[in-house]
């Protein structure tokens, strides 16, 4: 089964700063990698997905993020942070199984960015 | 184009009782999943409808149940709730069962269980 991990439950950066929250992954073929961003009480907003092509890949919000494959990382990056970006992120991998696919997601990590 | 839109946005039951809670998936998606996110926790995958059809299903009881309507809205059904029922639920849409893309959100539907 696919999974990934969020090291981290909290980031905290200032606003202004670049911010980077991480992500690792362990799948068996190719990976389809995902970020999403929940605001309080809300459901969960796509930022950006790496399918294939370009390890970088751009999103929403001036978000995007570095596919490593030798790592098995996918972290989600920017380059100046902003207070209205203070959300919980999730990491996600499609799980590919047989007759069905799902998105398998990490624990989250709250970023908080400070005036 | 219309997106996922989820009801109820809260409500309140007792332990023992029942609830249902309603999904209309995006224009033009005909699969349907559920997820459960407790409190600090990330989503966690209940089951898929295809066609009307369950094709998929995570660790989860079968006093959750579901059904998938012809124009591919959805319900969840939560028996004998229990207090650990207390989430947010969460209804996602997707072009077809085999998408490798995005799955596409509802706002939720946030269940106390008292």
């Amino acid at each position: 089964a696919q999974s990934v991990a969020q090291p981290e439950d909290q980031v905290n950066v200032a606003e202004g700063n670049p911010l980077t929250v991480k992500c690792t992954y362990s799948v068996s073929g190719n990976p389809y990698l995902f970020w999403y961003v929940q605001y309080p009480n809300r459901g969960l907003q796509f930022l950006l997905k790496y399918i294939t092509g370009d390890n970088l890949v751009k999103g929403s919000y001036g978000f995007e993020a570095e596919f490593n494959k030798s790592q098995t990382s996918f972290h989600l990056k920017k380059p100046s942070a902003l207070v209205s970006d203070s959300a919980l992120y999730f990491c996600a991998v499609r799980d590919m199984n047989s007759g069905y696919s799902t998105l398998t997601f990490g624990k989250g990590t709250m970023l908080l960015v400070s005036p | 184009e219309t997106g996922v839109t989820q009801s109820p946005t809260h409500l309140i039951k007792t332990r023992g009782q029942q609830v249902t809670l309603r999904c209309s998936s995006q224009s033009g998606h005909n699969t349907v999943s559920w997820y459960q996110q407790a409190l600090g926790q990330g989503p966690q995958f209940i089951f898929q409808y295809y066609r009307e059809e369950e094709n998929g299903r995570g660790n989860f009881p079968p006093r959750f149940s579901g059904l998938q309507f012809p124009n591919y809205s959805s319900e969840l059904n939560v028996n004998a709730l229990e207090l650990d029922d207390s989430a947010l639920y969460l209804c996602a849409s997707s072009l077809t069962r085999f998408d490798t893309g995005e799955l596409f959100f509802g706002e939720g539907s946030r269940l106390t269980v008292l």
